[in-house]
């Protein structure tokens, strides 16, 4: 069975922070992990990492993949409030047709 | 540009009673399309996903069906709802073999 950790499970910061949100996962049929940002209504989407050891870099997020050690890291420098969301990584299975996702990190970033 | 849909935004219903829900997509063809379920605002749940008409594929045993009956149509139904089907259901969709896939913005459903 397909399994999908993501710790914490929440999380509250002041801003100007940097935060590390972690992945791990065991998963058949691997071929990439996505991260999304969910805030109130539907995620949205941020990375897709394919390869070990290459960082996807967007603004102050950042995130990088460990295929033999199975897990993904996602870094949030210089939070601010508007950081604040559950962020969710899911590694495709299945061929491309499906992902798995994890339980989600509650960030919250304060003032 | 593409562009997915999904109505009712919020719905409370009594248990026993059916459901459908509906999600369409604009802008391409022949999407893959998804129904998660969300409890708890946790992680998603995939419940059925859909390679093209007619063709569904059910991840998880339950009191819910889905039906596809054209391209961009898709469809979440249940003909008794059960307290458990409570939750945030959302609609996705994505193109070929990319992976990523463009959400809804979702149906809060209640059941009483």
């Amino acid at each position: 069975e397909d399994k999908v950790v993501q710790s914490p499970l929440s999380l509250v910061v002041h801003e100007g922070d940097t935060v590390t949100l972690n992945c791990s996962y065991e998963v058949t049929n691997f071929r990439s992990l996505l991260w999304y940002k969910q805030e109130k209504k539907a995620p949205t989407f941020l990375f897709m990492l394919t390869s070990s050891g290459i960082e996807k870099k967007s603004g102050r997020l950042s995130s990088i993949l460990d295929k033999k050690e199975l897990f993904s890291i996602l870094n949030i420098t210089a939070t601010q409030t508007g950081d604040s969301a559950i962020y969710l990584c899911a590694p495709d299975t299945g061929g491309g047709n499906k992902l798995t996702f994890g339980t989600g990190t509650q960030l919250k970033v304060e003032l | 540009s593409q562009t997915i849909h999904q109505w009712p935004a919020t719905l409370v219903q009594p248990v026993g009673s059916p459901l459908s829900l509906e999600c369409t997509v604009e802008g391409t063809s022949n999407p893959n399309l998804y129904w998660y379920r969300q409890a708890a605002g946790r992680g998603l749940q995939l419940l059925f996903y859909s390679v093209g008409i007619g063709q569904i594929s059910s991840e998880v045993p339950q009191n819910l069906s889905a039906s596809r009956p054209q391209d961009r149509q898709f469809i979440l139904s249940s003909k008794k709802l059960l307290l458990s089907d409570s939750g945030f259901y959302l609609c996705a969709w994505s193109v070929g073999n990319y992976y990523e896939q463009y959400f809804g913005p979702g149906t809060r459903l209640t059941v009483t």
